[in-house]
């Protein structure tokens, strides 16, 4: 089945850093969804993508969904401490009605 | 508050018994998922239901039951015959974007079998 792998699995920052992580798979995805989850909560939306070559932001985030519809990039500026948690990406193949999941980024802010 | 909502949050059930986590939600999404989620690991699919009435398997669904007789509802038994049910159980639904669906999850919840 389709596999992304999500990179890196920990990151370990001082605050006001920038975070870079990315997601690639073995199969090509129509959509590219980035969440983050706090400590003991569902994950929470960030940003989706849905063509290939595609930037978008959200505030200090900017996601990119990979020319070769393989793979994606989530950047953070500027971090905070309420940067911190767990961040996930989410691909969906052509015609799939299921998602699939990387396994996470864990995100440590040092004040 | 449109929303999904998932009770309890915190579910403590002896081994052997069955055990049935709610999930409603109000957004009018067709779509409805549940995932089961380890410590330190990524989510993995149990069931889902694109429209009432019908579910399909995920990647583990040995021990599980659904049911979808309502559009907003889409309930998770956790069965005796599963062999490890302590974890967190998130719940998610989702709309129709073009040709991809956004998944929005729940709060979530935690259970411990002991």
């Amino acid at each position: 089945g389709q596999q992304l792998n999500q990179s890196p699995q920990s990151m370990f920052i001082q605050e006001g850093e920038d975070v870079s992580m990315n997601c690639t798979s073995s199969s090509i995805f129509n959509t590219w969804l980035w969440y983050k989850q706090e400590p003991g909560e569902g994950p929470v939306l960030l940003i989706a993508l849905y063509k290939a070559g595609e930037l978008t932001s959200n505030g200090r985030l900017t996601a990119q969904f990979g020319i070769t519809r393989k793979d994606s990039f989530l950047n953070i500026s500027a971090s905070i401490p309420s940067d911190v948690g767990i961040y996930f990406c989410a691909g969906q193949g052509e015609g799939a009605q299921k998602l699939v999941f990387g396994q996470g980024t864990r995100l440590t802010i040092n004040p | 508050d449109g929303g999904i909502t998932q009770s309890p949050k915190y579910l403590f059930r002896k081994e052997g018994q069955n055990v049935t986590l709610s999930c409603e939600q109000n957004l009018n999404h067709d779509a409805m998922y549940w995932y089961r989620q380890d410590p330190g690991q990524g989510l993995r699919l149990i069931y889902y239901s694109q429209i009432v009435n019908d579910f399909q398997k995920g990647d583990i669904a040995e021990g599980y039951s659904v049911s979808r007789e309502k559009k907003e509802s889409f309930p998770l038994t956790v069965t005796s015959a599963q062999k490890n049910p302590t974890a967190f159980y998130l719940c998610a639904s989702s709309r129709r974007q073009g040709n991809s669906y956004e998944q929005y999850f729940g709060p979530g919840t935690r259970l411990t079998v002991t």
